[in-house]
């Protein structure tokens, strides 16, 4: 079974600080990585996208892709209260845009 | 625009009932995705409908089935309610495999 793992337990960071989170993946055929953020009893937004290797970086949000360690991370600079959610990191399965999504990383930003 | 938009919001069923979940797909987007999320855990892939068929599916019994209709609106259908069934179902609209938009999903509490 394709599995994405996120292991990082709750990751509290203050105000204006970067937060860093990691996942990994099983599936070699994996082409499309993507981060989610959910927020307490909401559904996932899709705030970054990536399938290349290499950094793709949109306002305060970078997403890193190391296809060859299978790899894909996402950092927050200059963290908000209202970055406080869960986020998912989420990659296609095989050749389908299927979805397989991580527990999630909960991130909570202290003022 | 609308977004992709769930009904019903929160369901309370017992065991044994069956259900039908309702979703509408974010305008242009022709494929849908059915994802359950239960707490604390990251969605988990149901199937997927494009063009009134089902494309793809994951690994859920046959209890779990679905349409989708010539406008590209979907139902979600589950008979034989286990308390186990109790979760986030979340729906997910792409342009064929485009990125996919969640919906504000409908939260299922089976008695």
């Amino acid at each position: 079974q394709k599995e994405v793992e996120q292991n990082s337990g709750p990751l509290s960071v203050p105000e204006g600080a970067i937060a860093s989170l990691n996942c990994t993946y099983s599936d070699r055929v994996s082409q499309s990585f993507f981060w989610y953020r959910q927020y307490s009893g909401k559904s996932p937004e899709l705030i970054m996208s990536i399938y290349s290797n290499g950094d793709k970086e949109d306002g305060r949000f970078t997403a890193q892709l190391n296809k060859a360690s299978q790899y894909v991370s996402l950092l927050i600079r200059d963290s908000q209260p209202s970055d406080s959610a869960t986020y998912l990191c989420a990659v296609t399965e095989g050749g389908n845009n299927r979805l397989a999504f991580g527990k999630g990383n909960q991130v909570v930003v202290i003022p | 625009d609308a977004g992709v938009t769930q009904s019903p919001t929160h369901l309370i069923k017992t065991r044994g009932q069956q259900v039908t979940l309702r979703c509408s797909p974010k305008s242009g987007h022709d494929t849908v995705s059915w994802y359950q999320q239960a707490l604390g855990q990251g969605p988990q892939f149901i199937f997927q409908y494009y063009e009134e068929e089902e494309r793809q599916r994951g690994n859920f019994p046959d209890r779990f089935s679905g349409h989708q209709f010539p406008n590209y609106s979907s139902e979600l259908n589950v008979n034989a309610l286990l308390l186990g069934d109790s979760a986030l179902y979340l729906c997910a609209s792409s342009l064929g495999g485009g990125l996919q938009f969640f919906g504000p999903g409908t939260r299922l509490t089976v008695l």
